[in-house]
């Protein structure tokens, strides 16, 4: 059963401190995309890799944010420093551009910064 | 203007019930339209999808079509369960908006036993 995988599921931190969220996309996927949930703002895309390169990171604040591929297997979103308005639940979804564009999410990282 | 509206909830049925949920959208040309479905504590799932005018997706009871004339794409059920109440997204695809997905505000839906 291939799913999206994100850790952790939940993370603490105090304002300041550098915050990793990583994500396991689906074997096979060519596009990750980084989502922000929030009561406020709702559902907001974050970044959009295709092929592991970045294609649009928009949406995502350059001064404490950024958003990596290491390799196929791997994303991750980084906050540094982080800030309480960063507190929201952070979703990874992964895509084949091959197949039926369908986007598959990962369970969403729930960070609260104090 | 938003580029997907959805009704504002929550919308509170009792079981067995008929529902609505409306969406309409703005986008020039012919965008993919989809509806996902987030249940407490996971991620969004997409439950149907149409990608052009007249389409109707259709899974697990819910149907949804697709009305270029209206730019809508309402999400129905003839009888919902307890086991539906979740929050329900209406989203576009579409070369204007870089074929991203762009998704509505949500609608909360709460059905009562």
């Amino acid at each position: 059963d291939a799913r999206v995988t994100q850790t952790p599921r939940h993370k603490v931190t105090e304002m300041g401190q550098e915050v990793t969220m990583r994500c396991q996309p689906i074997l096979g996927h060519n596009t990750v995309f980084w989502y922000r949930q929030t009561m406020m703002q709702g559902l907001e895309l974050l970044a959009y890799f295709r092929n592991r390169a970045p294609l649009d990171d928009s949406g995502m604040p350059k001064d404490r944010f950024s958003a990596e591929m290491p390799d196929a297997t791997l994303a991750t979103l980084k906050i540094q420093p982080s800030e309480p308005r960063d507190s929201a639940v952070y979703f990874c979804a992964s895509g084949s551009t091959t197949f039926s564009n369908e986007q598959f999410f990962g369970p969403g990282t729930r960070l609260t910064v104090l | 203007g938003n580029s997907v509206t959805q009704m504002e909830g929550p919308v509170t049925l009792s079981e067995e019930a008929f529902l609505t949920i409306n969406c309409t959208y703005t986008a020039t040309g012919y965008p993919s339209l989809f509806w996902y479905v987030q249940y407490p504590g996971e991620g969004l799932q997409l439950l149907l999808k149409a990608t052009k005018a007249d389409d109707k997706g259709s899974n697990k009871g819910f149907e949804a079509t697709y009305r270029k004339e209206t730019t809508s794409f309402h999400l129905e059920k003839g009888s919902v369960q307890v086991s539906d109440s979740a929050v329900y997204f209406c989203a576009l695809r579409a070369a204007e908006y870089g074929n991203k997905l762009v998704f509505g505000a949500g609608t909360i839906l709460r059905v009562k036993s």
